[in-house]
């Protein structure tokens, strides 16, 4: 079965602590993974692709194919950084689909 | 005009009816994906649409339909509406779709 496993629905972590949101998948092929954020009051928007290997906003997020995952991290969590986070998977045979996690909110205290 | 946008922003609408959703794509996409968000859930995808062909389907029933236009506008059409199609529908663009998507701000569908 395909899927997007998000554990936590809630993350609070100190500023200036380190952050690992997690995310696992579930798909038989090689997949495209992305984070999405959305900051309150916001439209969802793109945070950083697997295939870019970028870092945006101090985030990065490896794929890791062993253990079928794509968490994300930042080494020292900002107030701005509040806001809510899917992990999110294209998948890249057959019929185009996307499929999101649940989403994880993370809260950084001040 | 950049970004997406959708109208209407709010709609409610009664058990049985149809409704249509509309989605102006970014300039410069030529792919648009619809999704279906529930209160407390991740985005669940609908379709896509590339070059105004659909070429991509989640899990949802043919009462679930849609358009793409030649200016790659799109609509979202549910007939037979029940009450668990209430939900934020979300509308999006890309380019080729491999590169991320674009994001509206959402219709809010109630259905009484």
């Amino acid at each position: 079965a395909q899927r997007v496993t998000q554990p936590e629905k809630l993350l609070s972590v100190f500023k200036g602590a380190p952050v690992e949101l997690k995310c696992n998948y579930s798909y038989s092929g090689s997949p495209e993974l992305f984070w999405y954020v959305q900051y309150s009051r916001q439209r969802l928007q793109l945070l950083l692709r697997h295939i870019s290997r970028e870092s945006i906003k101090g985030f990065t997020a490896d794929l890791n194919k062993g253990e079928t995952s794509f968490h994300l991290k930042k080494p020292f969590a900002q107030e701005e950084d509040s806001a809510m986070y899917y992990c999110a998977l294209r998948t890249t045979s057959g019929t185009y689909k996307y499929i999101f996690g649940t989403g994880t909110r993370l809260k950084v205290l001040a | 005009e950049t970004g997406v946008t959708q109208s209407p922003t709010h709609l409610i609408k009664t058990r049985g009816q149809q409704v249509t959703l509309r989605c102006s794509s970014q300039s410069g996409h030529n792919t648009v994906s619809w999704y279906q968000q529930a209160l407390g859930q991740g985005p669940q995808f609908i379709f896509q649409y590339y070059r105004e062909e659909e070429n991509g389907r989640g899990n949802f029933p043919p009462r679930f339909s849609g358009l793409q236009f030649p200016n790659y506008s799109s609509e979202l059409n549910v007939n037979a509406l029940e009450l668990d199609d209430s939900a934020l529908y979300l509308c999006a663009s890309s380019f080729s779709g491999t590169d991320g998507y674009t994001f509206g701000s959402g219709t809010r569908l109630t259905v009484v």
